[in-house]
């Protein structure tokens, strides 16, 4: 069971290049998540995706565009990386069936913008 | 909104040792509580949830939390401390108001000294 894929593992961008972070999961969730992680912040919410064909602005959503391809599909694009960029980068899924769903994690995308 | 604080970004502990994280999370009304566990360069896993069924919360590899109202706390203790628990546990509460978003604290780097 595959759980939440994200590709890909590593990254090396230079400021200025785009790029697209994909994710899927296999769990048939209505809800995706991207977080980013900066040492002594936490996981700070970009975007998320509710259901299919929805997609919500969360805490740092600046220099960032999703899109939810399917209900399996969730993808974040940076059209103009920034050294602020490199961070750790999580996809999340969660079928919120009631408040007290949680949400699983894919195993992160290590991003670095020089 | 929600939120969640976690005291002490970093806690030692000696092996054999009590370990205990602290969570407190903001006033709204309900809360619904997480701790996550993520060990070094691998994604989230869920060590336990709050559901309102029961107040202290028992969750994977021996750990437990408490929930207390009066406190707005919901701390996570494991009374031995193993070497394997070193790792970063983040306490997480879901905001719903429409849509269920997780809101992460800053996260606690837990090591365990032999």
């Amino acid at each position: 069971n595959a759980g939440v894929t994200q590709t890909p593992k590593f990254q090396v961008l230079k400021t200025g290049q785009s790029m697209t972070l994909q994710c899927a999961q296999d769990m048939n969730h209505n809800s995706m998540y991207w977080y980013r992680q900066d040492p002594g912040m936490g996981l700070r919410l970009i975007y998320y995706s509710a259901s299919e064909g929805t997609t919500d602005k969360g805490e740092v959503p600046n220099g960032y565009n999703v899109s939810r391809l399917n209900k399996r599909e969730f993808s974040l694009r940076l059209e103009s990386a920034a050294p602020s960029q490199t961070s750790v980068y999580f996809c999340a899924s969660s079928e919120v069936l009631n408040p007290y769903t949680e949400a699983f994690f894919g195993q992160g995308t290590r991003l670095t913008v020089v | 909104a929600q939120s969640v604080t976690q005291l002490g970004s970093h806690v030692s502990v000696s092996e054999g040792a009590l370990v205990l994280l602290r969570c407190n999370y903001s006033s709204s009304v309900p809360p619904y509580l997480f701790w996550y566990v993520q060990y070094p360069n691998q994604g989230l896993q869920l060590l336990l949830k709050y559901t309102s069924a029961a107040t202290l919360v028992k969750g994977i590899n021996g750990f437990e939390a408490e929930f207390k109202k009066s406190e707005t706390s919901f701390h996570l203790t494991k009374p031995s401390a193993h070497m394997s628990d070193a790792a970063e546990y983040f306490c997480a509460v879901s905001e719903s108001a429409g849509t269920y978003k997780y809101i992460f604290g800053t996260g606690t780097r837990l090591k365990v000294l032999a």
